[in-house]
C-alpha cells in the first residue's frame, strides 16, 4: 500500500504570495492531519480533517487554511506569506477519527519564504 | 492542556551503548503516548505507543518505553544501538476521548558513533 505522499516536496515563495499544498492519504484513510514543523517551535498541529468537516484547529492565524475532499485527499492554504511561514508542513493520515490511532506521516513539503 | 518536556535535545552515543531518551508530559486529562523517529529528509514514523494495559511498550527494532503514571514520564531505552539509530525522536501525547491532535515535544537528535 502506498504511504501518505505530499506535493510539492520543495516550494519557494516570496512574502505576500499564497501557497497551496496538496496530501494524499494512504488508501482506506479517512483522517487527515497537518503540522507545521520548524527549529524554534517544533511540531505544531494546525488542523485535522474527518469526512470533508474540519474536527480541530490549532492555534494559527486565518492565514491557514485547509480543506479535505470526498476522496479523502487534503489541501492546505496559507495566504499572504511571511518569513516565519517558512517551515516543513507536514500531513498525516490514520483509518478513522480518534486519539489512539495511529497517524501515519507523509515526508513533507518544505516552503522557504524570501 | 497538554504539554511534553524532552529533557535532552542531543544525546551522542556510541555504537552497541545502551541510551534512553527521556520524556515528560503534562496533563490534567488522560493521555495516549507515542514515540516517533525522524530520519533526515523524511517525515515522521511511528516506533511505538502506549494505550492502556502494560505500561511496557516495545517496538520491532529493539526500542521500549515504560510508561510510568506517577512520574508522568515515557521514557525510551534501548541496550544497544546501531549507527542505523541515528535520528531525531519525538515524544507525543493525545487526549483521550479527544480528537487525534498530537502535542509533540522539541525532540531529541540521537547520534550513534563508531
Amino acid at each position: 500500500k502506498a504511504g501518505v505522499t505530499q506535493t510539492p516536496r520543495y516550494l519557494i515563495k516570496t512574502r505576500g504570495q499564497q501557497v497551496t499544498l496538496s496530501c494524499s492519504p494512504i488508501s482506506g484513510h479517512r483522517s487527515v492531519s497537518w503540522y507545521q514543523q520548524t527549529p524554534g517551535q517544533g511540531l505544531q498541529f494546525l488542523f485535522e480533517y474527518f469526512s470533508e468537516t474540519q474536527r480541530n484547529k490549532g492555534n494559527f492565524p486565518g492565514r491557514f487554511s485547509g480543506r479535505q475532499f470526498s476522496n479523502s485527499r487534503s489541501e492546505m492554504n496559507v495566504s499572504t506569506l511571511e518569513l516565519g511561514d517558512s517551515a516543513l508542513y507536514l500531513c498525516a493520515s490514520s483509518l478513522n477519527l480518534g486519539a489512539q490511532e495511529t497517524q501515519y506521516f507523509g515526508p513533507g513539503t518544505r516552503l522557504l519564504v524570501l | 492542556a497538554q504539554s511534553v518536556t524532552q529533557l535532552d535535545s542531543q544525546v551522542p552515543v556510541f555504537e552497541e551503548a545502551p541510551v534512553e531518551l527521556r520524556c515528560n508530559y503534562s496533563s490534567s486529562v488522560s493521555v495516549y503516548l507515542f514515540w516517533y523517529v525522524q530520519y533526515p529528509n523524511q517525515g515522521l514514523q511511528l516506533l511505538l505507543k502506549y494505550l492502556s494495559g502494560s505500561t511496557l511498550v516495545e517496538s520491532i527494532n529493539g526500542f521500549e518505553a515504560e510508561f510510568n503514571k506517577s512520574q508522568t514520564s515515557f521514557h525510551l531505552r534501548k541496550p544497544s544501538v546501531h549507527i542505523s539509530d541515528t535520528a531525531e525522536y519525538f515524544c507525543a501525547v493525545s487526549h483521550q476521548g479527544g480528537s487525534e491532535k498530537l502535542v509533540f515535544g522539541k525532540g531529541t537528535k540521537l547520534t550513534v558513533n563508531p
